[in-house]
């Protein structure tokens, strides 16, 4: 059973704070890693994709992509009251059909809550 | 534009009963989703259609069916709705399935719930 793996939370961090999000993965071929931000009662957000290792910047946020300790991570600097949210990590990972072809599909954690106080 | 659509917003619908959860996208996006969220479990997917004409099955398809007769639309369709069936339903696109870098986006999402 391919797996991701997150800490539910919730995460509490004051406002002005870093907030650092974390996820395990369990298929060690994954290649591309995707966090979304899903607001109480909205859709999930696409905010950032990683696909080599290391660190990708944008804006206050930075994820974080180490492939050979299948973990993956998420820093939120400057953390506001906005950024209040669940964030899922998602991982796409390679699925074989009946017919013996593949694609690939994403699989998800199951969020960390994230609040920020002012 | 509009992204993805979904429709409706939410339903109440008595067990039984046939539903057509419907979904529309315009960024010409080859490859469409459907998920559902349910409170402890996350996001689990129930059906995939990689291109128009083509469909799969995901982890939950048990009790549901969609079909992919052109590019834009991508409707559920609950036979015979379970209250285990109560969800929020989410419609997702890519733009290619095929390889391992495809971002996937959002609808809006519908609240079901099966009485």
């Amino acid at each position: 059973q391919k797996e991701v793996e997150q800490n539910s939370g919730p995460l509490s961090v004051p406002e002005g704070a870093i907030a650092s999000l974390n996820c395990t993965y369990s298929d060690r071929g994954s290649q591309s890693f995707f966090w979304y931000r899903q607001y109480s009662g909205k859709s999930p957000e696409l905010i950032m994709f990683i696909y080599s290792n290391g660190d990708k910047e944008d804006g206050r946020f930075t994820a974080q992509l180490n492939k050979a300790s299948q973990y993956v991570s998420l820093l939120i600097r400057d953390s506001q009251p906005s950024d209040s949210a669940t964030y899922l990590c998602a991982v796409n990972m390679r699925a074989w059909d009946y017919s013996g072809g593949s694609n690939y599909k994403l699989t998800f954690g199951k969020g960390t809550l994230l609040t920020v106080n002012p | 534009i509009a992204g993805i659509t979904q429709a409706p917003t939410s339903q109440i619908l008595a067990a039984g009963r046939r539903m057509t959860l419907r979904c529309t996208q315009d960024m010409r996006h080859n490859a469409m989703y459907w998920y559902r969220q349910d409170l402890g479990l996350g996001l689990r997917l129930i059906h995939y259609s990689n291109t128009a004409g083509t469909t799969g099955k995901g982890e939950v398809p048990d009790g549901y069916s969609v079909s992919r007769a052109n590019t834009d639309d991508f409707p559920l369709t609950l036979a015979s709705a379970v209250p285990s069936q109560t969800s929020v339903y989410f419609c997702a696109s890519s733009d290619y399935a095929g390889g391992p870098y495809n971002e996937q986006f959002f609808g809006p999402g519908t609240r079901l719930t099966v009485l």
